[in-house]
């Protein structure tokens, strides 16, 4: 069964403390591995698209890597404004399989 | 300004009425989905199209029915079968790239049904 797991489920971060999130995924016919930033009440904005093992994607302060069977979305000293909840996507064939995000907190 | 559009933002109904969602895209999308979102879950797929005038069933379409007759639109009805449908409804377009493809979503729509 195609899946998507996201971790940790919630994140609280001091602002300038580093850390990742991870999305694991068992999916077949990988397409793409897809990341979205959604704040609260608001469609899931873009951020990134990987699409093969060791392919790596920045921007500001984020930064997705990919591997075979993960990946990884690294914040660098983050700052409030980062505050929301981060989805990862599979790609696979016509269809995307979300995992159910991980909620960050960056606390001033 | 290119994106997708969706209307109203909050929509109210009556249990047992079927309401019509809107979508519209700009970005000269072929493909258009619709993803239901609840507390707790991932996003599911209710619906998808590749072209006008056909689409196919997502994981959750029961008590949904969707049409295609412009590339640009996708509305969504939900109707009275539904059984559950208090939710934040998300529309969403993909497009072809080198080596995969992207989708991008709408503001999405928030149904209350009482």
């Amino acid at each position: 069964e195609d899946q998507v797991t996201q971790s940790p489920e919630a994140l609280r971060l001091q602002e300038g403390e580093s850390s990742s999130l991870n999305c694991s995924y068992t999916v077949s016919g990988l397409r793409g591995l897809f990341w979205y930033r959604q704040d609260p009440g608001k469609g899931p904005e873009f951020l990134f698209t990987l699409y093969s093992a060791g392919e790596e994607k920045e921007k500001e302060r984020l930064k997705a890597t990919l591997t075979k069977k993960e990946s990884f979305l690294h914040i660098t000293a983050p700052k409030p404004e980062d505050s929301a909840t981060y989805l990862c996507a599979v790609g696979t064939g016509n269809q995307f399989y979300f995992g159910t995000g991980t909620s960050l907190t960056v606390i001033p | 300004d290119g994106g997708i559009t969706q209307s109203p933002k909050y929509l109210f109904r009556k249990e047992g009425q079927n309401v019509t969602l809107s979508c519209e895209q700009n970005l000269n999308h072929d493909a258009m989905y619709w993803y239901r979102q609840d507390p707790g879950q991932g996003l599911r797929l209710i619906y998808y199209s590749q072209i006008v005038n056909d689409f196919q069933k997502g994981d959750i379409a029961e008590g949904y029915s969707v049409s295609r007759e412009k590339k640009e639109s996708f509305p969504l009805t939900v109707t009275s079968a539904q059984k559950n449908p208090t939710a934040f409804y998300l529309c969403a377009s993909s497009i072809v790239v080198a080596g995969g493809y992207e989708q991008y979503f709408g503001p999405g729509t928030r149904l209350t049904v009482t």
